[in-house]
């Protein structure tokens, strides 16, 4: 089975210009995280989703940031506007069970670069 | 909450030398937890899981940790380093399988840098 698919892997913008990041968890799995890494900060949660429904968005910055997962198959993290301070590889990563010992399966990532 | 401290960001060691990374863990509930390793430009993989069967827990690529709830702590071993091991690794901690099934967060600590030297 194909693994976590990420989209863009690159993305280089703008301030000011809107960002999607998108993802394509593995088939099955039910349960869907989005996490930022930085040299800063490590790696922080954002989001995560359960069966399509946002089960926890603490984590995400500011408004500037939302995610949407319309489908079991495919969710977007959108930036708008983007800032210098975004810059960042975003991960997706996905789970088949909620409640199951909390194994994620990553996808490589995309890297931001905010100009 | 739940918490992970990894101790050293960046652990350097001779190839053939053994691996050691630290890894302590704050849980209000008995946890599951994770080592997983991240070559360059990749996402993260997992390299062994701990979920409250043995305590000694036996991964990927001739890695091993144990889990030893006295000392809350969660270290990373290898025998022998291989050049090929470079690379940044993430100790973290789950609270849900513990919680009903509700919901759970993986937590995870801020990476150590195992760079191999010949």
């Amino acid at each position: 089975d194909a693994g976590v698919i990420q989209s863009p892997r690159h993305e280089v913008t703008e301030m000011g210009q809107e960002v999607t990041l998108r993802c394509k968890p593995i088939s099955g799995h039910n349960s869907l995280f989005w996490y930022r890494q930085t040299m800063m900060r490590g790696l922080e949660l954002l989001i995560y989703f359960n069966n399509n429904v946002p089960i926890d968005d603490s984590g995400m910055p500011e408004d500037r940031f939302s995610a949407k997962m319309p489908n079991a198959s495919f969710s977007t993290l959108k930036i708008q506007p983007s800032e210098p301070r975004d810059s960042a590889v975003y991960f997706c990563a996905s789970s088949w069970r909620l409640g199951n010992t909390g194994e994620l399966f990553f996808g490589e990532g995309s890297r931001l670069t905010v100009l | 909450a739940q918490s992970v401290t990894q101790l050293g960001s960046h652990v350097s060691v001779s190839e053939g030398a053994l691996v050691l990374l630290r890894c302590n863990y704050s849980s209000s509930v008995p946890p599951y937890l994770f080592w997983y390793v991240q070559y360059p430009n990749q996402g993260l993989q997992l390299l062994l899981k701990y979920t409250s069967a043995a305590t000694l827990v036996k991964g990927i690529n001739g890695f091993e940790a144990e889990f030893k709830k006295s000392e809350t702590s969660f270290h990373l071993t290898k025998p022998s380093a291989h050049m090929s091991d470079a690379a940044e690794y993430f100790c973290a901690v789950s609270e849900g399988g513990w919680s009903g099934g509700s919901n759970y967060k993986l937590t995870f600590g801020k990476g150590t840098l195992l760079t191999v030297n010949p």
